[in-house]
Formats: structure tokens, C-alpha cells, sequence
């Protein structure tokens, strides 16, 4: 089955400094990759998302950028402000028997410090 | 409404007891899915249903576990004589038709589980 590896596990910036947060997968028929953001308690909301079609989608101080050949992709968060600090998961899904299922990462810690 | 609702929040159960929780998706959404978080973060599948079949069960300790969603009510997940490591928070999420690759995901709050 799939397996998404992300890193790093805990990152630490000051504020208006870019953050970057990592992740691999290993099958090569994923076509869809969320990115989640957890508060602490609170339920995973998604931020951002990309599809095996594109390379690169941004959103505001958010993108995401995917590279099928090396089957990475990665969330860079510019200009960080205290609010983004939070656990971010990647993950990753693809079609056939296993459609609509998320494989996730194991989490990043982002802190943000003002 | 807009909100995928589960019930309850809390659960505490002494081990060995059942455990149910529920979970009603946004009306309209033919997909559910059902996540366990341990404390260390990680997120494992559960199950899946497309409407009230069972779609994809891949990620269900069978024993224990079961899981339903029948017409016009919450789906629900049972866990019969749970154990220690069935602490966890659990989380529904739903989905249009098509599931999360075409129209992603909206996670309910979750059910915090915690067995004594």
C-alpha cells in the first residue's frame, strides 16, 4: 500500500520568515495530495491541495509544489505570522479500490515565534 | 447542513466495555470515512462507505471493530471489549460523490476516546 513520509517533524521560524515542510510517497499511482492544518484539539482543515496533473498551485502565502517523477511534493508557507503555528499533515490518495482514501504523513510541528 | 456532525465528543469506557460513536455527514455527501488518531499524531484509515455499502475496509481490526451507515441515520463505529490502545480521537470525514480526489474532504470534529 502507500507509504508518505514528511519532514521535518517539529520546525521552528520567526515570524515573516518562510517555512518549508516536506513529503514522499511511495505509489506511483497517487493522483491527489492534500495538505491539513490541525490545531491543537481541533479537527484537520485543508489548506491547500494538487493534482498529479500540475506541478505547482499557490494561494495566497500558501503553494504547493509536486514532482511525480522523484514522487515528492512540498508546502511552502511564506511570510509566517504566530496564527500558522500548528501541526501540518501532506497526504495522499489515489483512484481504483482504494478512491477517496487518504494515506497520511506523520506530521510537522510548525511554531511560528513572534 | 454544512457540518459533518459526530457524537459525542467524550467517551470514556473501562477496558473491556463497548464503545459507540456516530457520525452524520453533510447531506448530500455519498462518501464517509472514518480516521483514528493516536497521540503521536498519525492518522490511520479505517474504513470507507459509498452510501451504506462498505467501500473500502482495508484499515479495520476486524475483531472488534464495526462499522455502519444505513439509510437515514448517523453512521456509527462500535468497538466491542475495547482496550487501552483504542485511545484515541476518532474522526468521520464526508465527501461528494466522487470522493476526496474530486471534491476533498470535510472532517467532522471528532470523538475523543479514552479507555480506562
Amino acid at each position: 500500500g502507500e507509504n508518505v513520509e514528511q519532514h521535518p517533524s517539529t520546525l521552528s521560524v520567526q515570524e515573516g520568515d518562510s517555512a518549508v515542510i516536506k513529503c514522499t510517497y511511495s505509489d506511483s499511482a497517487s493522483n491527489y495530495f492534500p495538505w491539513y492544518k490541525q490545531e491543537l484539539g481541533k479537527r484537520p482543515q485543508l489548506i491547500i491541495d494538487i493534482r498529479s496533473n500540475v506541478g505547482e498551485k499557490k494561494d495566497q502565502r500558501i503553494a504547493v509544489t509536486l514532482n511525480k517523477t522523484a514522487k515528492h511534493f512540498s508546502l511552502h508557507i511564506t511570510e509566517t505570522q504566530p496564527e500558522d503555528s500548528a501541526v501540518y499533515f501532506c497526504a495522499a490518495s489515489r483512484g481504483g479500490t482504494s478512491y477517496g482514501k487518504l494515506t497520511f504523513g506523520q506530521g510537522t510541528i510548525l511554531t511560528v515565534h513572534p | 447542513g454544512e457540518e459533518v456532525a459526530q457524537t459525542p465528543k467524550h467517551l470514556v469506557r473501562g477496558e473491556g466495555q463497548k464503545a459507540k460513536l456516530y457520525c452524520a455527514p453533510i447531506k448530500g455527501h455519498s462518501y464517509v470515512f472514518w480516521y483514528q488518531q493516536v497521540l503521536k499524531n498519525e492518522f490511520k484509515f479505517l474504513i470507507s462507505f459509498q452510501n451504506e455499502n462498505v467501500f473500502d475496509e482495508t484499515g479495520m481490526p476486524k475483531e472488534r471493530f464495526s462499522a455502519k451507515c444505513l439509510p437515514n441515520s448517523p453512521c456509527s463505529l462500535e468497538i466491542q471489549a475495547t482496550k487501552l490502545e483504542d485511545s484515541a480521537v476518532y474522526f468521520c470525514a464526508s465527501s461528494q460523490s466522487g470522493g476526496a480526489v474530486d471534491y476533498g474532504y470535510t472532517f467532522g470534529s471528532g470523538t475523543r476516546l479514552t479507555v480506562v
